[in-house]
């Protein structure tokens, strides 16, 4: 089955700092890519959908200066989230789609900002 | 606007007991529906979905759902849970079937298994 991968899994870093995050469709070309975000027990929040080679169309309420993505190609789709602060630390999720009808979903990132 | 409804936050069953989990979703349109399961710090796993056709529709793990247009529910079974079905569940539903469409979840169902 089509495979999706995040790096990092984790990663801690200090408020201020700005963090990349990589999402990569390891055996499919994804056209598509979106980014979730996921407080504790709760469910997944769409942040942003984008398309490769194309700007990243943001939910309501997504700052887009403090949440970069960009899809660069069809398999890599980056999240950067810029001047980070506690408030940002969460789950984020990723998933990706190519030429079927269903989205792929990697293991996550988790971010914690001191 | 679309909208899914996961009533149960936490349910308990013991091993070997059937399982349903259940999903109300709200779409003006023909919805597309899914179920995705959730393991600890891990990403979702497609469990099935429903497009249109037939309105129970099996998945993997054992799993099915039965599609009820007037009762705007999803519901998710199983006959026989195993220790290892413990997770997250999370219904889904989307605007159409391709997966450019972006998912609106349920707040998920957390599922513990007692031996």
């Amino acid at each position: 089955g089509a495979v999706v991968s995040q790096h990092p899994s984790w990663v801690i870093c200090k408020s201020g700092t700005s963090v990349k995050i990589e999402c990569r469709s390891l055996d499919f070309q994804a056209t598509t890519m979106f980014w979730y975000r996921q407080f504790p027990k709760q469910s997944l929040m769409l942040m942003a959908t984008s398309n490769e080679g194309s700007k990243a169309t943001y939910e309501q309420g997504v700052e887009k200066d403090k949440f970069l993505i960009n899809h660069a190609s069809l398999t890599l789709s980056t999240l950067t989230v810029t001047s980070a602060h506690p408030e940002d630390s969460s789950f984020y999720i990723c998933s990706a789609s190519g030429v079927e009808d269903t989205q792929y979903f990697g293991p996550g990132t988790r971010l914690t900002v001191l | 606007a679309q909208s899914v409804t996961q009533p149960d936050i936490h349910i308990t069953v013991s091993e070997g007991a059937s399982l349903e989990l259940r999903c109300n979703y709200s779409y003006g349109a023909t919805p597309y529906l899914f179920w995705y399961v959730q393991s600890p710090g891990q990403g979702l796993q497609l469990l099935l979905k429903y497009f249109s056709g037939d309105t129970l529709v099996q998945g993997i793990k054992g799993f099915e759902a039965e599609f009820k247009r007037s009762q705007s529910s999803f519901n998710l079974r199983k006959p026989s849970v195993h220790w290892s079905d413990a997770a997250e569940y999370f219904c889904a539903v989307a605007a159409g079937p391709g997966g450019y469409n972006k998912l609106i979840f349920g707040a998920g169902t957390r599922l513990a298994v007692h031996p």
